[in-house]
């Protein structure tokens, strides 16, 4: 079946720690996304990718990085410069950048202790 | 700038009843407009989008929208809610594209559809 898989579904950092979240797409889409999610906020865009080997910073880059290898995957780095990266972060995938009409993966819950 | 409000954080329905979840938006030119749904713990499913054309979007699972410029708004509507309909909504909002954009959807804060038996 065609789809994003993210992993791990829920991940326990220690405070100084880097994490990398993973994201894969099976769906021959050239545009990829990471999103925040926060209790009572609307998505909020962390970085997205419209071709292999190009990325662009979305509203809330800072302590975060991405690659973008290959068309499938674009794993997301939360930096122990990211001041409170206690979230569910949600990967995203659409046909083209200009589509809005996103494929989202289940989603990966980090927890710094 | 642009801007997506959804007023109410929560709305309660009883199961059989229609359903309305509120959305309006600011934005420069004529805009794409999404709504999604959100189950716990899950990722988000697209529900249907207004580009152009009839004012009123059919999409999955029953539901509608209706988009009204002079009111800059975008209701998400169902004749008939169900229980399995409660869920997080989200509505989101970008513009058509140009030079000075970046195509990228600006979201609502989503509002929580508590369809009771």
């Amino acid at each position: 079946d065609g789809g994003i898989t993210q992993s791990p579904k829920y991940l326990f950092r220690k405070e100084g720690q880097n994490v990398t979240l993973s994201c894969e797409q099976n769906l021959n889409h050239d545009a990829m996304y990471w999103y925040r999610q926060d209790p009572g906020q609307g998505l909020r865009l962390i970085y997205y990718s419209q071709i292999v080997n190009d990325f662009q910073k979305g509203d809330i880059a800072e302590g975060y990085s991405v690659s973008r290898e290959k068309k499938e995957s674009f794993p997301l780095t939360v930096t122990s410069a990211q001041k409170n990266p206690t979230a569910f972060y949600l990967c995203a995938s659409s046909s083209g950048a200009d589509t809005g009409e996103l494929f989202f993966g289940e989603g990966s819950r980090l927890t710094v202790l | 700038a642009q801007s997506v409000a959804q007023p109410e954080d929560q709305v309660n329905v009883a199961e059989g009843n229609p359903l309305t979840v509120k959305c309006t938006y600011s934005v420069s030119g004529n805009p794409y407009l999404f709504w999604y749904v959100q189950y716990p713990n899950r990722g988000l499913q697209f529900l249907l989008k207004y580009i152009t054309g009839d004012n009123l979007v059919k999409g999955s699972y029953g539901f509608e929208a209706e988009f009204n410029k002079s009111q800059t708004s975008f209701h998400l509507k169902k004749p008939s809610a169900l229980v399995s309909d409660s869920a997080l909504y989200f509505c989101a909002v970008r513009d058509i594209g140009g030079l000075d954009s970046n195509y990228q959807l600006i979201w609502g804060a989503g509002t929580k559809l508590i369809i009771k038996p």
